[in-house]
């Protein structure tokens, strides 16, 4: 079964730094790229960035700049994003996605989700 | 960036209804333009890629046409299931998405 795995819920202060993981099952890891999304409760979707789970080539929204880091570990077949400085602003539920080049760069397979939560 | 701009910002209609979601790009976006669902409390589900061709497992009564800067997504014989939060996505730049339309049931 394809599907992507992604660690639990985080709470964290104003300040600190939170590394959310996915693990990929199910299909050959490196023959897709991995964006990352976030919602904020209620709100729309926010890309954060994506990575070639081939070569290791990253890119980040503008936003995020110096405060994101997505990596990957090919032997575990997961993908880890660090959101740094963290801020209230924050608080969102963090995706992970499968992006299929063949198909216009979709993306086909979604982690359920991680609530990150910034609170002092 | 790629700016999307979705209307309406909500829809309300019957069961039976043809449902028809309008997404427009700041600047032409060729065919990398896709379409998901979200439920409440769910991750989105992919529905429509490339413009026009469904996903796996996605009913025909979902379909998606357009081309350049201006997209629609067409829901056939509105079902209740179909209540959601329906977001476009470009993927001819770095990622971006539209703010979301949600369709409910009269």
């Amino acid at each position: 079964q394809v599907q992507l795995v992604q660690s639990g819920a985080e709470v964290k202060k104003p300040g600190a730094s939170v590394k959310v993981s996915c693990k990929a099952s199910g299909y050959t890891f490196t023959n897709y790229d991995i964006n990352w999304v976030r919602q904020v409760p209620g709100q729309g979707l926010e890309w954060v960035g994506w990575l070639s789970l081939h070569s290791g080539s990253t890119g980040y929204a503008q936003k995020f700049l110096g405060r994101v880091t997505i990596t990957r570990d090919t032997s575990l077949s997961t993908t880890y994003m660090e959101l740094d400085r963290l801020r209230s602003e924050d608080t969102a539920v963090y995706f992970c996605m499968r992006e299929v080049r063949q198909w216009r760069r979709a993306n086909d397979i979604w982690g359920q989700g991680t609530m990150v939560t910034v609170s002092s | 960036e790629i700016v999307l701009t979705q209307s309406p910002a909500t829809l309300s209609l019957s069961p039976g209804d043809s449902a028809t979601l309008s997404c427009r790009a700041s600047q032409s976006v060729g065919t990398y333009l896709a379409w998901y669902q979200q439920k409440p409390g769910q991750a989105p589900r992919l529905l429509i890629y490339a413009v026009s061709n469904r996903a796996t497992g996605i009913p025909a009564r979902f379909s998606g046409s357009g081309s350049g800067t201006d997209f629609t997504l067409t829901i056939s014989g509105l079902e209740p299931e179909d209540v959601a939060v329906y977001y476009c996505q470009q993927r001819s730049d770095w990622p971006s998405f539209g703010g979301g339309t949600k369709v409910e049931i009269k």
